[in-house]
Formats: structure tokens, sequence, C-alpha cells
């Protein structure tokens, strides 16, 4: 159980081109989903919260204006990279959680997204 | 956001008991101790969690000391399947940082055959 799907699992695009990533909780209704950034050798950096219908609440540093989350559904919740660049060329990763915020998150098998 | 030290990396056996520890002396008594596992090129997996007694699941015990500052992962026989960076963090569920998970820089496991 709590299967949680990302697509496309990797994408290489141009850069000013803007990039779409889904991430779909299958078998559970997802009352929060988390969007993370991981660069080589670093660990999980959380770029947004959000809720469904509710606007997303993003960290302190990321852009709201480039990185566009829309969660309109419990099992479904979009990053759209805006006009990419290189330096936004990363491994995207999305998380759901069901219920309260100690219960755990589960984790998509992550987006590896390469801007030229 | 209280924060976790744990060794940068520990090696084991195949079919042997694997002990990884987390300090977390700053924790507040309504944070979550959480551990998650990441596979090379893979999001991270959901291990275990608790707040103050010890846990069982199907992967892994959890012992929770009884101050609250440590904590220790058990995987009862490792396979070559647990290496991995195992990460474990404090799941906070009050103020602004209400269920957010904050990733340190885990502990790498390496399983020897």
């Amino acid at each position: 159980g709590a299967v949680v799907s990302q697509h496309p699992s990797w994408v290489i695009c141009k850069s000013g081109t803007s990039v779409k990533i889904e991430c779909r909780s299958l078998d559970f209704q997802a009352t929060t989903m988390f969007w993370y950034r991981q660069f080589p050798k670093q660990s999980l950096m959380l770029m947004a919260t959000s809720n469904e219908g509710s606007k997303a609440t993003y960290e302190q540093g990321v852009e709201k204006d480039k990185f566009l989350i829309n969660h309109a559904s419990l099992t479904l919740s979009t990053l759209t990279v805006t006009s990419a660049h290189p330096e936004d060329s990363s491994f995207y990763i999305c998380s759901a959680r069901f219920g309260q915020g100690n219960q755990p998150q589960h984790f998509g098998d992550g987006t590896r997204l390469s801007i030229l | 956001d209280a924060k976790t030290t744990q060794p940068n990396s520990m090696e084991s056996n195949e079919e042997e008991p694997v002990h990884l520890p987390c300090n977390h002396s700053t924790i507040s008594g309504t944070d979550y101790i959480h551990w998650y596992r990441q596979l090379p090129s893979q999001g991270p997996e959901y291990v275990i969690h608790g707040l103050t007694s010890n846990v069982n699941n199907r992967m892994a015990s959890l012992a929770i000391a009884e101050d609250r500052k440590s904590s220790t992962l058990i995987l009862h026989r490792a396979t070559l399947r647990d290496a991995a960076v195992y990460y474990c963090i404090l799941g906070s569920t009050g103020g602004t940082s209400y269920g957010k998970l904050t990733f340190g820089q885990g502990t790498i496991l390496t399983v020897h055959p």
C-alpha cells in the first residue's frame, strides 16, 4: 500500500522551456503533498508543501513564480518548472501524506530533470 | 528545527544485525522520530517512526531511549538490498514546521556479502 507515482522519471529539454511533473497517490487520498529537490551528493531540500484545494506554501528562497504547484485533487499534485535553465537541473521528488502531521510521507521515485 | 546527528557511514555483513544510531538531544515533546532510507536514483522509502515507545514493523525495529535524546534503528538481518542512505528525522507536529521533514546527510550503510 501507500504507492506514489511520479511522472516522468526523467526529462531533457532546452533552456527556456517549461516542464510539468506529476505526482499521484495511487491507493490513498493525500491530505498533503510535498515537493523536494536533490542535487548530486546532497540531501533532499524541501521546496514546498501543498494541501488539496489550497495554495502551496513555499520554503524560504524558493521562487513561487518559477516553481508552480497545483494540488487540484486528493490524488494529484503537479510541479511546473517555468522557463527552466541549466541551474534548475536536479532530481525532483514528491511525497504524499494521509492524515495528521505525525503520519509518514510516501515518496515517488523522483524525476531527473536536465536542462541543456 | 530540531536536528539529528548520525554517523556518516557504517558497514555490515550480510545476514548480521545492524544498529544505526541517531542523536537528537534537542527533541521536543511533540516530535516524532522518523526513519527513511534512500537507494541511489530513487525517492526515499519510509522505514519506521515512533514517539516514545519502541516500535517494530516488518522492515525494522526502532529503539527509543527513555529520555528520547537518542534512538537506534535495528535491521535484524541485513541483506544486500538494505544498502542505502538512512535518514533519521524529527517530524514536528507543532508550529510552522508542522508535518515537515528536514533531511540531514544521513548514514551510508554498506552491506558486504
